[in-house]
């Protein structure tokens, strides 16, 4: 099973911030990579596609980058919305499996 | 527009079966696999299944292999996920999202809670 590390747990950050979050994978997964954004009380939102493509809808703030087994979802400035949990994903092999998750919260 | 409906919020004792629906519309069913993801209350997302609406083939977590059926009905554009023997650390929500083989969890329900309590 592919084990996806988040960090870190928990980011504090101000609105108009650059947000890193940061994915690494036990082994590579190429570029069979998603990430997906969770507000309280909401399923999760597909947010990155492929590792560095932003599906339907999702504003040029958010990007991704990475490929095998390192990944990187930036959020160039932060806006009040943007505050939730980010999820990473792969696809590479079965299972599929998430990352535990980074919390971006309110400093 | 493609969306996921799915059942209504469940309260069972421990031991019995649930049976959690997911009814698809605005895409054509079999032409996309549904995954079945579940969350606990305050952790993080858990992969449980995946089933092919085309020819309804699966790959369930190793963990809940025994426990868990997903089916679907391609007569009514519905997958179904059953759980059975529940256990206290069954209480979740429970999600199911279109895609999950060639394609990514694209779109989501709106989750169904489950409860297991005696």
């Amino acid at each position: 099973e592919i084990v996806l590390t988040q960090s870190p747990a928990t980011l504090s950050l101000s609105p108009g911030e650059r947000a890193t979050l940061s994915c690494r994978a036990s082994q590579s997964v190429s570029s069979y990579l998603a990430w997906y954004q969770q507000k309280p009380g909401q399923a999760p939102r597909l947010l990155i596609y492929d590792a560095s493509n932003r599906a339907t809808g999702i504003p040029a703030r958010f990007s991704g980058s990475g490929s095998g087994t390192d990944f990187t979802l930036t959020i160039s400035s932060l806006e009040p919305e943007d505050f939730a949990v980010y999820y990473c994903q792969q696809r590479r092999n079965w299972p599929r499996t998430f990352g535990q998750g980074t919390k971006v919260e309110i400093k | 527009q493609v969306q996921l409906v799915q059942s209504g919020a469940e309260v069972k004792e421990p031991g019995a079966s649930v049976k959690v629906s997911c009814r698809a519309s605005g895409y054509t069913f079999t032409s996309y696999g549904i995954t079945w993801v579940r969350q606990a209350p305050g952790q993080g997302l858990e992969w449980m299944g995946w089933i092919s609406a085309y020819n309804g083939y699966t790959n369930y977590a190793q963990r809940l292999q025994g426990r868990v059926t997903m089916t679907t009905d391609t007569s009514t554009s519905t997958a179904y996920m059953e759980l059975r023997s529940l256990r206290s650390d069954d209480t979740a929500i429970y999600y199911c999202a279109r895609g999950g083989d060639q394609s990514w969890c694209d779109p989501w329900g709106q989750g169904t809670l489950v409860t297991v309590s005696s």
